[in-house]
Formats: C-alpha cells, sequence, structure tokens
C-alpha cells in the first residue's frame, strides 16, 4: 500500500542554525504534500504544502523542496528559535485515493539554546 | 468560528465498555476525518466521510464506527473497547470544493484498561 517514511525521527539543533526534514513516499500519483506541526497536547497544525507541479515553496523561514522523480520532499527551516521546537509530520494525499492523507512517523525538533 | 471541537478531552474505558468520541466543525467543510495517533506511527486514518451520508474505510477502521447525519458532526463509536485502542484520536476537516487542507481538532486521549 501507499507510505510515507520520514527522516529523522528526532532532530537537535542550536538556535539560529538550520533544520532539515526529509520524506519520501511510494505512490507515484501524490500530488499535494502538506507538513504539519503539531506541539504538546494540541492537534497538527498546517505549516506548509506544495503540489507537485511545483518544486519550491518558502513562507519566511520556512521552506518545502519536492523531487517528484525521486519521490522525496523536505522542509527547510532556517534561522531556528526556541518556539520551532516541536514535533513535525509530513504527508501525501493521492488524488487516486479520494480524500486519504498518508502521514509519515514525525520527528521531534528540539531547539537548544 | 469554533473550528473542529472535540469532547471528551481525556477518557478512561473498561476493556468491552462502548462509548463515543464527539467532533463537531462550524465552517461548512464537506470532508471530515478521524485519526489515531500512537508513539512513533504518526497519524493513521481510521474513517473518514466526503458529505453528509457518505462514509468509508480508512487504513484502519476495525473496531470503530462511524455516521454522518449532518455536515456539521462526525462521531466515532468504539462498540466494544481493546487496550489495543489505547491512544490520541484527532478528528479533521476539509473545506469544500476539493481544498486539501486540513484543520485537526485538539484532539481526545483515551485509555482502555
Amino acid at each position: 500500500g501507499e507510505n510515507v517514511e520520514q527522516h529523522p525521527s528526532t532532530l537537535s539543533v542550536q538556535e539560529g542554525d538550520s533544520a532539515v526534514i526529509k520524506c519520501t513516499y511510494s505512490d507515484s500519483a501524490s500530488n499535494y504534500f502538506p507538513w504539519y506541526k503539531q506541539e504538546l497536547g494540541k492537534g497538527p497544525q498546517l505549516i506548509i504544502d506544495i503540489r507537485s507541479n511545483v518544486g519550491e515553496k518558502k513562507d519566511q523561514r520556512i521552506a518545502v523542496t519536492l523531487n517528484k522523480t525521486a519521490k522525496h520532499f523536505s522542509l527547510h527551516i532556517t534561522e531556528t528559535q526556541p518556539e520551532d521546537s516541536a514535533v513535525y509530520f509530513c504527508a501525501a494525499r493521492s488524488y487516486s485515493s479520494a480524500s486519504k492523507i498518508i502521514f509519515g512517523s514525525g520527528t521531534r525538533l528540539s531547539i537548544r539554546p | 468560528n469554533a473550528g473542529v471541537t472535540q469532547t471528551p478531552k481525556f477518557q478512561v474505558l473498561k476493556t468491552g465498555q462502548s462509548m463515543t468520541l464527539q467532533c463537531a466543525q462550524d465552517m461548512n467543510h464537506e470532508y471530515m476525518s478521524w485519526y489515531r495517533q500512537d508513539p512513533g506511527m504518526g497519524l493513521r486514518l481510521i474513517h473518514y466521510s466526503v458529505g453528509a451520508g457518505i462514509t468509508d474505510q480508512g487504513e484502519v477502521p476495525n473496531g470503530y464506527n462511524v455516521s454522518r447525519s449532518t455536515t456539521e458532526d462526525f462521531p466515532l463509536r468504539l462498540l466494544s473497547a481493546a487496550p489495543s485502542q489505547t491512544s490520541v484520536y484527532f478528528c479533521a476537516s476539509t473545506p469544500t470544493g476539493g481544498a486539501d487542507t486540513q484543520y485537526f481538532g485538539p484532539g481526545t486521549r483515551l485509555t482502555v484498561l
């Protein structure tokens, strides 16, 4: 079946440095790739997304890149701040699977002061 | 708008008991979904609905029932709770018209003894 692999499972970076989280997907029909941030005790919240007709998208300190040929996409956070500490999930949606979104297993990002 | 609301926030059940997790949204979203979140496994889709009166199974539907009698409400029923159903449950909704952004509720933490 379809799956999404996410790495690393934990990531610790110095405040001000960059963080990169990588995901690969198996369903070649996937064409929408959101990233969610989950803070402790809360539900996931969308932070950025990208569609298959775009290779890169930026929103201030956050960027996502997509390589459809290799079936992988990455989240880049620059100039990390303490409030970036959270669990991040990548996901992939396939329009061949109606409303199904498949999530990665999550990355716990910690920002060291 | 209150967004996506879930009740209760916490629940403890004994094996074999039944209960209903409530989910409501006030954004007139067509699509609604239920996920469970277990450590190291991301979010897994239980059931979803593309509109009132229409439901379908996700990745892990066994032991759960859903119904969608109104656009606003999408309750999840556990028929006979088992320890394997101990998890955090999230409800999500997606806007009308094929938009992809999912809005998550705050979650229900369920423990089955």
